[in-house]
């Protein structure tokens, strides 16, 4: 069972444009919500994350908007680049009942055009 | 500083041998986590460490599977009798399990190919 779902699977937008990558989770509990950007043949790496008592978190360019009563939580990447071209990782946890195991979804594609 | 690294960073073998693949946490940090990426998914959880000991093993796909964390730092993660269907890029990330973060850093991987 797949406890964070991730869409779309694969993104294309022109430099400059806004890329807007959706995630939802069921489990009420979680209390962490992290999105990685991982670069092929690299590992993740953090970009940004928020807790659930706040609704937006701003980081430069990347934006995480976070709905707790729709339960869904979403990565904006403003004035896209050709450098951000990678794969991106939404994912949860709960560091009380799960130790801060990571539930990752299944990631999303990014190609921005030139 | 240093990152989370991961050694080695390809290793092919034969269905049927065993494997230990390495990761080294970044200095200070006490948690430690494997996880397992297949080509296309994000990854998968396989064990934590709080220290030396594992604290969530649940992650563990069968009893072929084993991690150890000896002094708290270095950590192996060794596969028995490898089978095809364990191919895959094997990630540890380690965090600071103080205060009030939860960020995981992730190494580079180990890819994992069983012929």
């Amino acid at each position: 069972q797949q406890q964070v779902k991730q869409s779309p699977q694969s993104l294309i937008v022109q430099k400059g444009g806004i890329s807007i990558i959706n995630c939802a989770y069921e489990n009420t509990a979680f209390d962490y919500f992290p999105w990685y950007q991982q670069f092929p043949g690299k590992g993740p790496a953090l970009l940004i994350a928020i807790r659930p008592d706040v609704s937006e978190k701003k980081e430069g360019r990347f934006t995480i908007s976070f709905n707790k009563s729709a339960k869904q939580f979403s990565l904006h990447i403003m004035d896209s680049q050709p450098g951000d071209s990678a794969t991106y990782f939404c994912a949860a946890s709960n560091r009380g009942s799960t130790l801060g195991r990571l539930y990752f979804g299944r990631g999303t594609q990014l190609t921005v055009w030139p | 500083g240093a990152g989370v690294s991961q050694t080695p960073s390809n290793k092919v073998t034969e269905k049927g041998k065993y494997v230990e693949l390495r990761c080294d946490p970044i200095s200070g940090h006490t948690a430690l986590y494997w996880y397992r990426q297949s080509l296309g998914q994000g990854p998968e959880f396989l064990i934590y460490f709080q220290g030396t000991g594992a604290a969530d093993d649940s992650g563990l796909p069968n009893d072929r599977f084993f991690a150890v964390r000896p002094e708290g730092s270095v950590s192996t993660l060794k596969i028995q009798r490898t089978e095809r269907g364990d191919s895959a890029v094997y990630l540890c990330a380690s965090s600071y399990s103080g205060g009030d973060t939860y960020e995981q850093y992730f190494g580079p991987g180990t890819r994992l190919t069983v012929t």
